[in-house]
């Protein structure tokens, strides 16, 4: 039973298309996160949201929207989409928020790859 | 904002030997300290995390040492074993403003560990 499961686990795709990542926890944790990877493996946080806050890495591109439908989901759209978008992203998810100290439970990622 | 410094950024080892991979963090605020470890193919799992009330923790052949005053801490791995191979990242958890926090990733170590 994975705990954090992530699909799909590789997307190629076009410049210019519209994707979504899609993301599900089953640890019935609060709080949930998206995170990219780059090629050199640098991790860095893109959105986190529980149920009653969105916070956004004032980085990120307005390109990249996450929607919660519930507790459980958190996925990611990615409009109009660049090269440099090209990246593994980690979906994660902790029982409280980052506050608390709370351990992050990460997703085993979906590879991007536009070209 | 927090920046996370790691070293090395690769390591090789003889099986049976010890390693050790080190951090420095620049935010004294910061206050919890987790070790994530990332298999190819997989996202980062918590392997230890030390709190800043506290100077070492110690699980098995996995350690971490915190010395608040230089802000540097520090993963020790003794005995390794071939499945110690992986990717490790440091990251320090600190208050980003606005009432939410952040947790700072290092840039990786990548560990082979050499039968």
């Amino acid at each position: 039973d994975t705990a954090v499961s992530q699909t799909p686990k590789y997307l190629v795709t076009q410049m210019g298309n519209d994707k979504s990542i899609k993301c599900e926890q089953n640890l019935g944790h609060d709080t949930m996160y998206w995170y990219k990877q780059d090629s050199k493996k640098f991790l860095k946080i893109m959105f986190s949201y529980n149920n009653k806050e969105l916070i956004i890495n004032e980085t990120v591109p307005n390109r990249f929207s996450p929607k919660s439908p519930d507790k459980a989901h958190l996925n990611l759209h990615i409009n109009s989409l660049e090269l440099g978008d090209s990246a593994v992203y980690f979906c994660a998810s902790s029982p409280g928020g980052l506050s608390d100290n709370s351990p992050l439970h990460f997703g085993n990622g979906t590879r991007l790859t536009v070209t | 904002g927090e920046n996370v410094e790691q070293h090395p950024s690769t390591l090789s080892v003889q099986e049976g030997d010890s390693a050790v991979i080190k951090c420095t963090y620049s935010d004294s605020a910061s206050n919890y300290f987790p070790w994530y470890k990332q298999e190819l193919g997989k996202g980062p799992q918590l392997i230890i995390d030390i709190r800043s009330n506290v100077g070492e923790k110690k699980d098995q052949r996995i350690a971490v040492t915190l010395n608040k005053t230089a802000k540097h801490f520090s993963l020790h791995i003794t005995e390794t074993q071939p499945e110690d191979s992986a990717v490790y990242f440091c990251a320090a958890l600190a208050y980003s403003g606005a009432g939410s926090y952040q947790l700072t990733f290092g840039k990786g170590t990548k560990l082979s560990v050499i039968p």
